[in-house]
């Protein structure tokens, strides 16, 4: 099974900053990752899908990069309603997510 | 609009098997798969499998091989979630995600349902 390790596990920001999340995979999985945003008491949202690409209604302000087993999740100005828990996904191998990223004021 | 409509809450005794319903709508039913996710108290995201509900085909994740059941109802757009031989470990948030892509998918899920909380005590 392909382990994803997110980090840091809290980020504790302001809105207006630069958010920068990291996540690793125990091995190769192309760039077929995702990244979710999940707030209190809902269901996770969709962000990026195949690394890099925003779905749909993502503002610009969200940005993936990375291939392979690194790969960052950038969020270029903090605005208050993006203070939530991040995951990354891959499905390259099976389907696993990461333990996640609290983004928190 | 395109939604995912969960059932009710359930609370369950070890042993026992519990169903959880997603009743699609807003879309093509037979064009997107369907998969599962749960989610324990404070934890992360955990995937069980996924169903294509045009051919009724199933892909379980390991773990869950033997314990979970995916079936589909094309006349009421619902998807199914069995699972089997609940344990305290069981108790968590069940949410159904469309995927992404149409026909063959892929495994990304851009719509979700608001979840069904699964308690399983004596």
């Amino acid at each position: 099974e392909i382990v994803l390790t997110q980090s840091p596990a809290t980020l504790s920001l302001s809105p207006g900053e630069r958010a920068t999340l990291s996540c690793r995979a125990s091995q190769s999985v192309s760039g077929y990752l995702a990244w979710y945003q999940q707030k209190p008491g809902q269901a996770p949202s969709l962000l990026i899908y195949d690394a890099s690409n925003r779905a749909t209604g993502i503002p610009a302000r969200f940005s993936g990069s990375g291939s392979g087993t690194d790969f960052t999740l950038t969020i270029s100005s903090l605005e208050p309603e993006d203070f939530a828990v991040y995951y990354c996904q891959q499905r390259y191998n099976g389907l696993t997510f990461g333990g996640g990223t609290r983004v928190e004021i | 609009q395109v939604q995912l409509v969960q059932s009710g809450a359930e609370v369950k005794k070890p042993g026992a098997s519990v169903e959880v319903s997603c009743q699609a709508s807003g879309y093509t039913f037979t064009s997107y798969h369907v998969h599962w996710v749960r989610q324990a108290p404070g934890q992360g995201l955990e995937w069980l499998g996924i169903i294509n509900p045009n051919t009724g085909s199933t892909s379980y994740a390991q773990k869950f091989q033997g314990r979970v059941t995916m079936t589909r109802d094309t006349s009421t757009s619902t998807v199914y979630l069995e699972v089997s031989s609940l344990r305290s470990e069981d108790t968590a948030v069940y949410y159904c995600a469309r995927d992404r892509a149409t026909h063959n998918g892929d495994y990304y899920m851009d719509v979700w349902g608001k979840g069904t909380t699964v308690t399983v005590s004596s």
